[in-house]
């Protein structure tokens, strides 16, 4: 398995903004899962994106994968206060057997 | 359906006592993981576990921590003795078969752990 390095390290957007995250990682993987953690509902699995896809929807979340640059991305639109958190990249190779190796993640901040 | 339970939620020791951790993954869910997540970091994988077989515990520090999963369902991390450096949050997640290549890991609340 492999780091993912999440950037920006921090984000400070107001209610109804976009918020855009990027994720770098070094190999070639078989998926890359996002995911978020604040205090209130711990750390969850957000999206997955294999690496046949180039994108997908769920919700508010859009992420986008570039495996010839190896890098992702995740936009959260329309935001809101509760999406106050720390999102974490996890990039998965598959003999990594369900290893996932997070980054420092991003902390994003929504004032209302 | 239940999530991941872990207790205790909060835990003080002194450093050089022991302490142990417990995990009940999700009904069903063959594999087994604890992170050890210290403040301003992401998770760091400790120990895998595949029904009640170790399928990677390269970043468990062996001389002082130990995880069993019996029976193949609930779970219990132990430090023992316990440093300063080992304050942090222990997180323990389930996914239902990584060898079914069911990627998607559920995880518990956490025990933060002080160490003074």
């Amino acid at each position: 398995s492999q780091q993912g390095e999440e950037d920006p390290q921090a984000l400070s957007i107001q209610e109804g903004e976009n918020a855009t995250m990027n994720c770098s990682y070094k190999t070639s993987i078989n998926n890359l899962q996002w995911y978020r953690q604040n205090s209130g509902r711990g750390l969850v699995h957000l999206i997955l994106i294999r690496s046949n896809e180039r994108e997908k929807h769920s919700g508010r979340l859009r992420v986008t994968l570039d495996t010839s640059k190896k890098s992702s991305s995740l936009l959260i639109t329309a935001s809101r206060a509760a999406d106050t958190a720390s999102y974490f990249c996890a990039p998965m190779t598959t003999d990594s057997w369900g290893k996932l190796q997070f980054g420092a993640g991003t902390q994003v901040v929504v004032t209302p | 359906e239940a999530g991941v339970a872990q207790s205790p939620r909060y835990k003080i020791i002194e450093k050089r006592q022991s302490v142990a951790f417990w995990c009940n993954p999700i009904s069903g869910h063959a594999t087994l993981y604890w992170y050890q997540q210290i403040l301003g970091q992401g998770p760091k994988l400790l120990i895998q576990f595949q029904n009640n077989g170790v399928v990677d515990d390269s970043q468990l520090p062996k001389d002082r921590f130990s995880a069993e999963r019996l029976k193949g369902v609930d779970s219990t991390l132990k430090i023992q003795p316990a440093k300063l450096e080992d304050s942090a949050v222990y997180l323990c997640a389930s996914s239902l078969d990584v060898a079914q290549g069911t990627d998607t890991q559920y995880f518990g609340p956490g025990t933060r752990l002080t160490v003074l």
